[in-house]
């Protein structure tokens, strides 16, 4: 059975740092692209970034781009979301997925990014 | 990246057939055929419901449809059941290499 977790969500002040991290199982990770994709309470999805599978080719929302960055651990079947410089827009449920253009395609549940002071 | 443009809400009886229309540029829905449609019930992750602008995923009722003219997508689901009732977000690739979503649309099933 599939299964992608998110963890590393949290409370973090504006300016802050957290890692998300989403550890997969039940697929070949390593032959997968990767996204995360937010959505801020009450709105719309947001594609956030995605990482090849090789983890050389990666790409950015500009809301995140300097600020974000993404990478992979294809030995832990885990994807990494880094993120500095927190902002309040970005508090969101950040899921991680697999390739949004063609299936099998693949979500975590979320993990909940809160920034406040 | 300006997300792609979708109806805010759309609503149909059960039976009937409604369609939902997500409106881009040259530079992500009309630049290929790398276009995505995701349903998502409340507090639950999205799925994959049509890719490539008119594909279903295995196990996806053919009551889903999809099509593209120019810049803009379409979702068509007919049959109309209860449980369609969800938020639908369309979903393009760009010319940038990034991917856009539309601003979601919520179907009722009056």
């Amino acid at each position: 059975e599939v299964h992608l977790v998110e963890s590393g969500g949290g409370l973090v002040q504006p300016g802050g740092s957290l890692r998300l991290s989403c550890a997969a199982s039940g697929f070949t990770f390593s032959s997968y692209w990767m996204k995360w994709v937010r959505q801020a309470p009450g709105e719309g999805l947001v594609w956030v970034s995605h990482i090849n599978p090789d983890g050389s080719i990666t790409n950015y929302a500009d809301s995140v781009k300097g600020r974000f960055t993404v990478s992979r651990d294809n030995a832990k079947n885990t994807h990494y979301l880094q993120m500095h410089s927190l902002r309040t827009e970005d508090t969101a449920i950040y899921f991680c997925a697999t390739d949004l253009r063609l299936p099998p395609n693949y979500w975590g549940q979320g993990a909940l990014v809160t920034v406040s002071s | 990246q300006s997300a792609l443009t979708q109806p805010a809400s759309v609503s149909g009886s059960p039976g009937q057939s409604i369609t939902i229309s997500c409106t881009g540029t040259s530079s992500d829905v009309g630049a290929y055929n790398s276009v995505s449609w995701f349903q998502q019930h409340p507090g639950k992750a999205p799925k994959l419901i049509i890719y490539e602008v008119n594909n279903r995923p295995s196990g996806i009722s053919d009551r889903f449809s999809g099509s593209k003219s120019g810049n803009t997508a379409s979702l068509t689901i007919s049959g109309l059941q209860a449980e369609d009732e969800a938020d639908y977000y369309c979903a393009s690739f760009t010319r940038t290499s990034t991917w856009v979503f539309g601003g979601g649309t919520r179907l009722t099933v009056l």
